[in-house]
């Protein structure tokens, strides 16, 4: 079945750990986007990418890095969290239409 | 900068009742609208998508116009229902890369 998956969906972790927030998708879209969301926010967008070794950076100035290296794979990596990236973040992919496709997120809480 | 607009910013309605959503942006020089539906701590589920060139779109008991040039859309929701609460947002796309959130109405049908 054709979905976008997000894994962890909840993750707990202390200020200066690396963590990398996996998304990965099936759709066969090469468009993939990673959003961040503050309760009751609108969504920000922090990087996209529109194929395979291709990464840009969105709106909100963010801390994280992306990569492509696969078409269905689009990893987000924060090198040092810190209380001020706790947040859930939205991973999402579009094909030629632009219709953009949403995974359930991680809910990310640094202490 | 494109901005978007969604008023009200929470609705509270009995079951039954037909209910409009509103979403205004202020760039009409769009590509394409989406509207998506949030549910708690979750991702985006798409609902809708107007092209720029289509004037509205039906899904079931859903239906959603678009006006360019007066930078609105609306969602019309027949008939609610209690798993109809949820929090709606319209999307607006400007060109291939700049999509840009309001930040929802929360819907709460009471039963």
């Amino acid at each position: 079945e054709a979905d976008i998956y997000q894994t962890p969906r909840y993750l707990v972790i202390g200020t200066g750990k690396k963590i990398t927030l996996e998304c990965s998708q099936t759709m066969g879209h090469d468009k993939m986007y990673w959003y961040q969301q503050d309760p009751g926010m609108e969504l920000h967008l922090i990087h996209y990418s529109y194929g395979v070794n291709s990464t840009e950076k969105g709106d909100l100035s963010s801390e994280s890095t992306v990569s492509r290296i696969r078409t269905e794979h689009f990893p987000l990596t924060l090198e040092s969290a810190r209380p001020s990236h706790t947040s859930q973040y939205l991973c999402a992919s579009s094909g030629l239409g632009y219709e953009q496709y949403f995974g359930p997120g991680t809910r990310l809480t640094v202490t | 900068k494109q901005e978007v607009t969604q008023i009200p910013a929470a609705l509270s309605v009995p079951e039954g009742e037909n209910l409009v959503l509103n979403c205004s942006f202020t760039d009409s020089a769009i590509y394409n609208l989406q509207w998506f539906r949030q549910d708690p701590g979750k991702g985006l589920t798409s609902l809708l998508l107007i092209q720029s060139s289509q004037r509205e779109q039906t899904s079931g008991r859903l239906n959603a116009s678009l006006d360019k040039s007066s930078g609105r859309s609306t969602l019309y929701i027949a008939a609610s229902q209690p798993g109809d609460s949820a929090t709606y947002l319209c999307a607006v796309r400007h060109n291939n890369n700049d999509m840009r959130f309001g930040a929802g109405t929360r819907l709460t049908v009471k039963p």
